[in-house]
């Protein structure tokens, strides 16, 4: 069974503040990590991709991975109240970004004014 | 910025029904997915869709469901004599090749009553 693990939180930051959200992953195999963002009642909508150990950064995010220690993050600068919503970890196991994607929990971050 | 619509938003059927969920997906993609999230629950793979023929289905995907690409444009979900458990939100995507990620609809949240 492939487990993708997150920090269920909630993780509530101030406005301006830097947001840090984990997590871990089971199949060592995995080869394409995903950061989605899910406003309630909303699908999915995908905020990074990242397929290298170390750093990717667009905009206020910042995604890092760690395959050594089955690890993937997102770091979000200068938080705003519009990014208050579940951010899901996605993983998928084969080499192109076409397969199945194995979903964490989600972690639900609050940031207040 | 093109969309995956899915259709209908929200569909109530009473158990032991069957319901089409429908799907049109982004016009030059050839990769389709259903996935679905149970209220409260992690986002769940049911299958995957390629080339007219399904390429992975989960565990989930049994007897009870069937995909169909009906003509050039639909992506249809087919989920007979519908269960209690059924009830969640059903989400279509869809990418191409070399894209990194792929897009969800907006979801058709399913109810059985």
């Amino acid at each position: 069974q492939k487990e993708v693990e997150q920090n269920s939180g909630p993780l509530s930051v101030p406005e301006g503040a830097i947001a840090s959200l984990n997590c871990t992953y089971s199949d060592r195999g995995s080869q394409s990590f995903f950061w989605y963002r899910q406003y309630s009642g909303k699908s999915p909508e995908l905020i990074m991709s990242i397929y290298s150990n170390g750093d990717k950064e667009d905009g206020r995010f910042t995604a890092q991975l760690n395959k050594a220690s089955q690890y993937v993050s997102l770091l979000i600068r200068d938080s705003q109240p519009s990014d208050s919503a579940t951010y899901l970890c996605a993983v998928n196991s084969r080499g192109s970004t076409l397969g199945r994607l194995y979903f964490g929990r989600g972690t639900q971050l609050t940031v207040w004014p | 910025e093109p969309e995956v619509t899915q259709t209908p938003s929200h569909q109530v059927t009473q158990m032991g029904q069957e319901v089409i969920l429908r799907c049109v997906p982004i016009s030059n993609h050839l990769y389709f997915y259903w996935y679905r999230q149970i209220l409260g629950q992690k986002v769940e793979f049911l299958v995957s869709f390629y080339n007219n023929e399904i390429s992975e289905k989960s565990e989930i995907f049994d007897d009870q469901f069937s995909v169909e690409r009906p003509d050039g444009s639909n992506f249809t979900l087919k989920i007979r004599s519908t269960k209690l458990e059924d009830s969640a939100m059903y989400f279509c995507a869809s990418t191409e090749e070399g894209a990194h990620g792929y897009t969800f609809g907006s979801g058709t949240r399913l109810t059985v009553v």
